[in-house]
């Protein structure tokens, strides 16, 4: 799987769009970027994927880079709850299950 | 909504003891996944299944045991808990095909042998 870069931390403040960037240069071409958060104590949360084209859910929009070696995670309108550590993952379309998270960005959302 | 359920959030057995955690999905998911995360490890995958009575080991299998008689149902076993086995246990599933498809995870079970 492509190394991710992500930064260590970020804040946004209560009901503005954060934005959370992710680098991954050495994507290939059968790859998915994959975003997943992790509030305090509870499972991760899987919140949405892409592969060359921008993707929009209930919960968020992903940005993918023309070149597909950037991303970036946009939660519209951000609440407290909102409040966690975000993982970016870049992983091949088949043959291999085994998920591995790197150290994510802790966003902090301020009231 | 995609429901991945974990049979306890918080767990506290003795050394030695024989421990079940139980994982539930309802989205007919095929595979699912056992991992454990522990602070600077990150997620470490102990076992996953690709269909009923199947099992294949992932990273650090020594001292677990899985179970999949239903396709809903994966169960972990530590079959004599030991300290080391203090953790986070977190269950996943995912669809097969199409491969791209994520893994929904439960809500984890602490568990502290002491």
């Amino acid at each position: 799987d492509a190394k991710t870069t992500q930064p260590t931390s970020m804040d946004c403040a209560e009901g503005r769009a954060a934005n959370l960037p992710c680098n991954h240069s050495t994507i290939s071409g059968n790859e998915y970027v994959y975003w997943y958060r992790q509030i305090h104590s509870q499972g991760p949360q899987y919140i949405i994927h892409g592969l060359k084209n921008n993707e929009t859910n209930e919960m968020a929009s992903l940005i993918i880079t023309e070149d597909r070696k950037s991303s970036t995670l946009i939660l519209p309108h951000a609440t407290l709850r909102d409040t966690a550590v975000y993982y970016c993952i870049v992983r091949v379309t088949f043959g291999n299950e085994k998920l591995t998270f790197g150290t994510g960005t802790r966003l902090t959302i301020i009231p | 909504d995609v429901k991945v359920t974990q049979s306890s959030r918080y767990l506290v057995k003795r050394t030695g003891e024989k421990v079940f955690l139980e994982c539930v999905q309802d989205m007919d998911h095929e595979n699912m996944f056992w991992y454990r995360q522990d602070p600077g490890l990150g997620l470490r995958l102990i076992y996953f299944s690709y269909d009923v009575k199947m099992k294949e080991k992932g990273d650090i299998p020594e001292g677990y045991s899985v179970s999949r008689e239903k396709k809903e149902r994966f169960s972990l076993i530590l079959e004599s808990a030991s300290t080391n086995q203090t953790s986070m246990y977190l269950c996943a599933s995912s669809l097969d095909r199409p491969s791209n498809q994520p893994q929904h995870f439960g809500d984890g079970t602490r568990l502290s042998i002491l």
